[in-house]
């Protein structure tokens, strides 16, 4: 049960953009618009900040965005801040009614 | 308002068992299914399993699939999580999440977590 892939790490400075991929395959990013995105600040618990790949929940600034391509999911942050620091996650369905995790994407704000 | 609250942590020695619970308020706890999702101390998310509360019907990760049992109690809106066979990789925060309706719908509301600690 492979984890999909992302990048260890990504920085940026304050008011820059910053994109975060997550692939994975056929059966599961690539197959289905059920990815999703969370972020978790050190010691907290994670929170939905996108779903569907590009829906944002009530509340999350509209910084936030999602798309996909194929097999990758990509989750842009767009105005950079100081609170956007954290760790970020994607989700997606995979066949067999099972979900899987990314491994997961520390952010720092420079 | 919606809330999931966990049970308190836990220490275990290696071979033991440890079950966990997840209270539900807010909601129509049987509409939300409810997932389970692990964190090792430093590491990833890690998804364990998923329990419909209507049916009860469940489907489990193959990281734990034969040492992992997800139970409900429609009764007190509670979901329970036993995982057995301990050893000190399960050393992690567990958390339950809920979602609407569905096997790929988000995880919008998540439980304060539950230390699990294996050590001998």
């Amino acid at each position: 049960q492979s984890a999909l892939t992302q990048p260890a790490s990504v920085s940026g400075s304050p008011g820059q953009s910053i994109t975060i991929s997550c692939t994975g395959t056929s059966s599961d990013v690539g197959g289905y618009n059920y990815v999703s995105w969370y972020q978790q600040h050190p010691g907290k618990v994670p929170k939905l900040m996108i779903f569907e790949v590009s829906n944002r929940p009530s509340g999350v600034p509209d910084r936030f965005s999602g798309s996909k391509s194929g097999n990758t999911a990509s989750l842009t942050i767009s105005g950079l801040q100081a609170e956007d620091e954290a760790d970020y996650y994607c989700s997606s369905y995979r066949s067999s009614n099972t979900l899987v995790f990314g491994g997961g994407t520390k952010l720092t704000v420079l | 308002q919606v809330q999931l609250v966990q049970s308190g942590a836990e220490v275990k020695k290696p071979g033991a068992s440890v079950k966990l619970s997840c209270k539900a308020s807010g909601y129509t706890f049987t509409s939300y299914y409810m997932h389970w999702v692990r964190q090792a101390p430093g590491q990833g998310l890690e998804w364990m399993g998923i329990i419909n509360p209507n049916g009860g019907i469940t489907n489990y990760g193959q990281t734990v699939q034969g040492r992992v049992t997800m139970t409900r109690d429609t009764s007190t809106s509670t979901v329970y999580m036993e995982l057995s066979s301990l050893r000190s990789e399960d050393t992690a925060v567990y958390y339950c999440a809920r979602a609407y309706g569905g096997y790929g719908n988000p995880l919008d509301y998540w439980g304060q977590g539950t230390l699990v600690t294996v050590s001998s």
